[in-house]
């Protein structure tokens, strides 16, 4: 089945202790990227990779790191976890990056992060 | 990329056709728009794209006019599965790169 995979899907942590989130996607997909959705703010970008070894920074990138070693894979890091980033987030998957007409982008079940 | 607007809200009552528009003044030559739909604690998911005029599938129906500064989704005869948040999204002719989802237009619909 074609998807896109989080782990986890819920977390609690404290300040500082450093969590990395991974996404991995099955379709061969050579787009991906990050979100967080937070009450009143709707779905904001973090970080996107048009490839591997490929990444570029989104609106709210400030407390996160991403690395796309692998074209399936696209973890996001945060190496100091702070209370404000507690959030909803959501990674997704496409085709390509568009440049055919764009293309559908593919999320998975989200993962809820709470830090403390 | 293309600044979109939309209505935070609309109700609707069951069986009725809904239309959501979305105005993207600002729109490049090359962009496409889609649409997206959110229940909540899910990831968005896609119910239809297009270019210019209008584009129908099994879900839904876009209407794109010609100066294509906005754009009308419909929703034919609504039931209440169809309550969610729904995305207006405008690009993807230089490649996604940054995408900007809003907040989107949350339909509640009525029994």
């Amino acid at each position: 089945e074609a998807q896109v995979t989080q782990n986890p899907r819920y977390l609690i942590t404290v300040t500082g202790k450093k969590l990395t989130v991974t996404c991995s996607q099955n379709m061969n997909h050579e787009y991906m990227s990050w979100y967080r959705q937070d009450p009143g703010l709707g779905l904001r970008q973090i970080y996107y990779s048009m490839n591997v070894e490929v990444t570029d920074k989104g609106d709210v990138p400030e407390g996160y790191k991403v690395s796309r070693k692998e074209k399936r894979n696209f973890p996001l890091i945060l190496e100091s976890p702070s209370p404000n980033q507690t959030s909803l987030y959501f990674c997704a998957s496409s085709l390509d990056h568009g440049t055919s007409g764009g293309n559908e982008q593919f999320f998975g079940p989200g993962t809820r992060l709470t830090v403390l | 990329l293309a600044k979109t607007t939309q209505p935070i809200s609309m109700d609707s009552y069951e069986g009725q056709e809904v239309n959501i528009t979305c105005s993207h003044n600002n729109i490049a030559t090359n962009d496409y728009i889609t649409w997206y739909q959110q229940f909540p604690s899910q990831g968005p998911r896609f119910i239809i794209q297009g270019y210019k005029t209008k584009v129908t599938n099994e879900v839904a129906s876009l209407f794109i006019p010609a100066d294509r500064k906005s754009s009308t989704l419909s929703l034919p005869r609504v039931s209440l599965s169809d309550t969610a948040v729904y995305y207006c999204l405008v690009g993807g002719s230089g490649g996604y790169q940054k995408v900007t989802f809003g907040i989107g237009t949350k339909l509640q619909v009525i029994p």
